[in-house]
């Protein structure tokens, strides 16, 4: 049983444009999210997260929205650049961080030129 | 050097085989994972430890053992390999929030790619 999805496992955006990657989840006891990117022969690296007192959290070109009655959440880039170019995972946890993380399946975003 | 370092990072062996996969950190985190990641699956938990005497099975635990031997080093063991654990295995770490890391932060080695014949 997926608690958390991503329905899209592919995506590509032309450069300077936004890129939009959505994760749903199922599990009403998660309240805090993450989201890592992952380049070819690297493990993945922590991208931005959202508590879910919270419904916006941004950092510089990358913003999460969280939608918790729809139990959906978003992560927008603007503007897509080349190095952008990754798989990019939604997680969840429960306790705001302190549990273990479940994954998404992951998005491959391409940033094209 | 990495702070979170897998070994061996390739391995090709077959079906029946004991199997070996290492992690050591030199970051202090109390709390280690490992995860496979399958492609169309992405990351599964397989076991965790938040402290060295604490082992938990994760997502995916069947065939797979872990040894948690010291706070920095996390082994995976698969006693009798099968092919369908052909993936890419990920070990992580993390700590509490503000020790210098977001809650829910997981620090990734850069994986140990196995594959069972």
């Amino acid at each position: 049983d997926q608690q958390v999805k991503q329905n899209s496992p592919s995506l590509s955006v032309q450069e300077g444009r936004i890129s939009i990657l959505n994760c749903d989840y199922t599990n009403s006891m998660f309240d805090y999210f993450l989201w890592y990117k992952k380049y070819p022969a690297e493990g993945p690296t922590f991208l931005i997260s959202i508590s879910s007192i919270k419904d916006k959290n941004e950092d510089g070109r990358f913003t999460v929205f969280l939608n918790k009655s729809a139990k959906h959440l978003s992560l927008h880039i603007v503007p897509s650049q080349p190095g952008d170019s990754a798989v990019y995972f939604c997680a969840a946890t429960g306790n705001f961080g302190n549990e273990k993380l479940t994954f998404g399946t992951g998005t491959r975003l391409t940033i094209i030129p | 050097d990495a702070d979170v370092t897998q070994t061996p990072r390739n391995r090709i062996t077959k079906t029946g085989k004991r199997i070996m996969l290492e992690c050591s950190q030199t970051k202090g985190h109390d709390r280690m994972y490992w995860y496979r990641q399958d492609p169309g699956l992405g990351l599964r938990l397989i076991y965790y430890s938040f402290d060295v005497k604490d082992i938990n099975k994760g997502e995916i635990s069947d065939g797979y053992s872990v040894s948690r031997q010291a706070q920095a080093k996390f082994s995976l063991s698969l006693e009798s390999a099968i092919p369908n654990q052909t993936a890419l295995y990920f070990c992580a770490t993390s700590t509490h929030q503000g020790q210098g890391a977001q809650a829910g932060e997981l620090f990734f080695g850069e994986g140990s790619r196995l594959t069972v014949l």
